[in-house]
């Protein structure tokens, strides 16, 4: 069965830590891996992965994909109260005999970061 | 950045009736939408691939006849939810997909949200 999986569900940090968030994935055909953070509403795109050991970076956001062992992590550094949110990790995959390809989430991390 | 908007943004409606919920792909094209499907606390569940031109490709124990979805052209797919029950009650999310590199082999996309409809049926 394809899944995805978080790890820490949730997680309280204080202003000024670092945290890293895991996911790990089970898929056939994998295409590639999208982390989104989610505050309100609707998430918003954060990285998307598709090659091994090339590290992606966005300010105090970073986050790596392996392939082999079928995990990717999100780090944050120097963490403030507005990066408080769920963390999503999703893979995308083709469906199997169809040209579509097919996105599953997983349960999210709910980070909170206190002052 | 790419946009995303969906109408409504919320929308109560009384058992038994229909609500379309509208997404659209503001400035680019998008040949692949899905919808989700969001309960309180609880990550996004796929309901259904959404093909431009094609019939959408609905998950496991989603049903189609209810969850009536149409992808006309390549910038709006619509959702409607055909005799609307309280516990179909939640927020839907669609997403489009842009192609942001594209060759004879590998192929890189995007992903991008619309805000979201909040359902409420009394």
């Amino acid at each position: 069965e394809d899944k995805v999986v978080q790890s820490p569900l949730s997680l309280v940090v204080h202003e000024g830590d670092t945290v890293t968030l895991n996911c790990s994935y089970e898929v056939t055909n994998f295409r590639s891996l999208l982390w989104y953070k989610q505050e309100k509403k609707a998430p918003t795109f954060l990285f998307m992965l598709t090659s091994s050991g090339i590290e992606k970076k966005s300010g105090r956001l970073s986050s790596i994909l392996d392939k082999k062992e079928l995990f990717s992590i999100l780090n944050i550094t120097a963490t403030q109260t507005g990066d408080s949110a769920v963390y999503l990790c999703a893979v995308e995959f083709p469906l199997m005999k169809t040209s579509y390809d097919k996105v599953i989430f997983g349960p999210g991390t709910s980070l909170s970061v206190i002052p | 950045g790419a946009v995303v908007s969906q109408h409504p943004s919320w929308v109560i409606c009384k058992s038994g009736t229909s609500v379309k919920i509208e997404c659209r792909s503001l400035d680019f094209q998008a040949t692949t939408m899905f919808w989700y499907r969001q309960f309180p606390k609880q990550s996004l569940m796929l309901m259904a691939t959404s093909n431009e031109g094609s019939k959408a490709t609905y998950e496991q124990g989603v049903e189609k006849d209810k969850f009536l979805i149409n992808h006309a052209s390549l910038t709006l797919s619509t959702l409607t939810v055909t005799s609307a029950h309280p516990e179909d009650s939640s927020f839907y999310i669609c997403s489009a997909r842009r192609l942001t590199s594209g060759g004879a082999w590998v192929q890189t996309y995007e992903q991008y949200f619309g805000p979201g409809t909040r359902l409420t049926v009394t």
